[in-house]
């Protein structure tokens, strides 16, 4: 079974451009997650889809970030204009769905670290 | 206030030796789930163990195991006999709002991390 993808792994812009990460979760997954994180800290959840529509996105900085996530498939987060704070490694994961206990164990793809300069 | 704390940003241990990493929470959920992750330097996040918070048996799962005390909010990773391909960042995280039988969202909070390294 195929893992999570993302790409690109790395990308370098300067401050005030744009950027745009997808993630293709593993087949058959409904429930897809956008966490940040920065370097020596833990993940923190920016947006959770389920399907295609938006379960939690309180902690995502809406006058900069977007996400889609087109045909509950695949999702793209997007940074727009990107700010030095915004240097982090961007984690997509995804499960069959949220409930108790391990029956939806979220899967973590390999990560994109941005860097903002 | 954090809702999940690691105090140690360090940790090594002798190849072979049992090592405890450590892991306090805070939630007024009755219902909530406890894990731990797997952070190797390639940065994918590895899943190794859960614990919810109505079990009554710590958790374990192979080399790992979960030394939950409820009372003091506190769910302690123990691995055994530590092999070099251990050495990694090992985060603690916790789920709120679970119910049996009912649902949550996932969100899973996640503590600063600890960077385990294994000497030979």
């Amino acid at each position: 079974e195929a893992g999570v993808a993302q790409s690109p792994r790395y990308k370098i812009i300067e401050k005030r451009q744009s950027v745009a990460f997808w993630c293709n979760p593993i087949s058959g997954h409904a429930t897809l997650y956008w966490y940040q994180q920065i370097l020596g800290q833990g993940p923190k959840l920016l947006i959770q889809f389920q399907n295609n529509g938006v379960v939690d996105d309180s902690q995502l900085p809406k006058d900069r970030f977007s996400a889609e996530r087109l045909k509950g498939v695949d999702s793209t987060l997007k940074i727009q204009p990107a700010k030095l704070e915004d240097s982090a490694v961007y984690l997509c994961a995804s499960s069959s769905g949220f409930g108790w206990g391990t029956d939806y164990e979220q899967y973590f793809g390999p990560g994109t670290r941005l860097t903002v300069t | 206030a954090q809702k999940i704390t690691q105090t140690q940003p360090g940790m090594f241990v002798q190849e072979k030796e049992a090592v405890t990493l450590d892991c306090t929470y805070d939630t007024s959920d009755q219902s909530y789930g406890l894990f731990w992750y797997k952070q190797p330097s390639s940065g994918e996040m590895i899943f190794l163990i859960y614990q919810g918070s109505y079990d009554e048996q710590n958790a374990t799962e192979g080399r790992y195991s979960l030394n939950f005390q409820k009372a003091r909010k506190s769910a302690n990773l123990v691995i055994s006999a530590s092999q070099l391909g251990d050495s990694a960042m090992y985060f603690c995280a916790m789920r709120e709002g679970e119910n049996a039988g009912g649902t949550s969202y996932g969100k899973l909070t996640f503590g600063q991390g600890t960077i385990l390294t294994v000497h030979p």
